[in-house]
């Protein structure tokens, strides 16, 4: 089946520190991979995506990499700030079948100025 | 563009009740998904509606319904409410099939 692991939480870095929330997927076909970001007490919003392996997804600093070979797809940025405060959400769509989302079990990142 | 909108924001029920949540998609949006979101479940796929059809439908028992009508706005009910179904409830839009969901705010429900 289709699954998605994410690191396990809660992350506590400092202001300006770098970033990094692993992603692995587990898929049956050939998968569209996702970053959701969720602010407390909102939905869900798009931070970035790719569609094949080797495609690079960036918005506002970060940057994921599809990684086939390793079936992983890790959320970086290179200096954080106090309002990347949130829980993020790796996702996996396959293209071929049913047209959902899987999410991995999120990561709450808590960013100390 | 206006977003993908969701009422009401926040709902308090007893179990045994019932309760319909709406969703309004992104205009030319055609297909309209539900998530149910939980501290213990995590983020699950309810079901999926393109034109007014049900498409695909995840391990839900059959209280939990939904249906879309002519203009794409959703909604879902679930029926015979137990305290396991708080939880927020997120639907989320997308033009065709191979494209990206976009979230609504989600409605907060809490069973009593």
């Amino acid at each position: 089946g289709n699954s998605v692991t994410q690191m396990e939480g809660p992350v506590t870095l400092s202001e300006e520190a770098f970033l990094t929330i692993n992603c692995t997927y587990t898929a049956t076909g050939y998968p569209s991979l996702f970053w959701y970001v969720q602010y407390p007490g909102e939905g869900l919003q798009l931070l970035l995506k790719a569609t094949k392996a080797d495609d690079k997804g960036s918005n506002k600093g970060f940057e994921a990499t599809y990684r086939k070979e390793t079936t992983s797809f890790h959320l970086e940025k290179g200096s954080v700030q106090v309002s990347d405060s949130a829980v993020y959400f790796c996702a996996l769509k396959v293209i071929q079948g049913a047209q959902k989302l899987v999410f991995g079990q999120g990561t709450r990142l808590t960013i100390n100025p | 563009k206006a977003g993908v909108t969701q009422t009401p924001r926040y709902l308090i029920k007893t179990r045994g009740q019932q309760v319909t949540l709406s969703c309004s998609p992104i205009s030319g949006h055609r297909s309209v998904s539900w998530y149910q979101q939980t501290p213990g479940q995590g983020l699950q796929f309810l079901f999926e509606y393109f034109s007014e059809t049900q498409r695909n439908k995840g391990n839900f028992p059959g209280r939990f319904s939904g249906r879309q009508f002519s203009n794409s706005r959703s909604e879902m009910n679930v029926s015979t409410l137990e305290l396991g179904d708080s939880a927020l409830y997120l639907c989320a839009s997308m033009q065709g099939r191979q494209e990206t969901q976009y979230f609504g705010p989600g409605t907060r429900l809490l069973v009593l």
